[in-house]
């Protein structure tokens, strides 16, 4: 089956910081790879995504590069901001037929001023 | 604007009660997904429905139920609601058919069972 792992939080930076949140992955077949984000009290939001290999999604300043090799899709941004701070998820789609969307269990991100 | 709501937000029942989360979506997606968040598991898929009168079992499914009987609704029922049950309901579609692609997803149904 699929599973994701991302590293464990909550993750604490400075305003400014430079952030990695690590995800990697197994899953059959060619999959897609998405970070949702979960602000309080709200639902989770499509971040960004990448459908195939060595190919970089990017939004709001954040980034992450499907690494096919090494089966990772680790979630970077250079400069985080104090409205960055929510919970962060690594989510492999796999590719044909019927499939359903794995989440990793989610990085808590807090960002202080 | 397109939209994906969950009702009630909040809700607080008894140990044995049936209890039904609703989930209603206005982008015309076939694909819907009910998830539950808990601390230290992330969301885990509780059922799924491809379309009408299609259901699926997800990770978690026991003590659930679910009916999709038109595009737009697909209501969450807990049987006897248990304690173990307590937790956020998160309902979300899609609209690619055969490859889930992005999910959009409501904002969430807080359950309490005492």
């Amino acid at each position: 089956g699929n599973s994701v792992t991302q590293m464990e939080g909550p993750v604490t930076l400075s305003e400014e910081a430079f952030l990695t949140i690590n995800c990697t992955y197994t899953a059959t077949g060619y999959p897609s790879l998405f970070w949702y984000v979960q602000y309080p009290g709200e639902g989770l939001q499509l971040l960004l995504k990448a459908t195939k290999a060595d190919d970089k999604g990017s939004n709001k300043g954040f980034e992450a590069t499907y690494r096919k090799e090494t089966t990772s899709f680790h979630l970077e941004k250079g400069s985080v901001q104090v409205s960055d701070s929510a919970v962060y998820f690594c989510a492999p789609s796999p590719s044909g037929g019927y499939q359903k969307v794995t989440f990793g269990t989610g990085t808590k991100l807090q960002v202080i001023p | 604007d397109a939209e994906i709501t969950q009702s009630p937000r909040h809700k607080i029942t008894e140990t044995g009660r049936q209890v039904t989360l609703a989930c209603h979506q206005t982008w015309n997606h076939n694909n819907m997904f009910w998830y539950r968040q808990d601390l230290g598991h992330g969301l885990r898929l509780i059922h799924y429905s491809y379309g009408v009168h299609d259901t699926n079992k997800g990770e978690v499914s026991d003590g659930y139920s679910v009916s999709r009987s038109n595009t737009e609704d697909l209501p969450l029922t807990l049987e006897s609601a248990a304690s173990s049950q307590t937790s956020v309901y998160f309902c979300a579609s899609s609209d690619e058919q055969g490859f889930p692609g992005e999910l959009f997803f409501g904002e969430g149904s807080r359950l309490t069972v005492l």
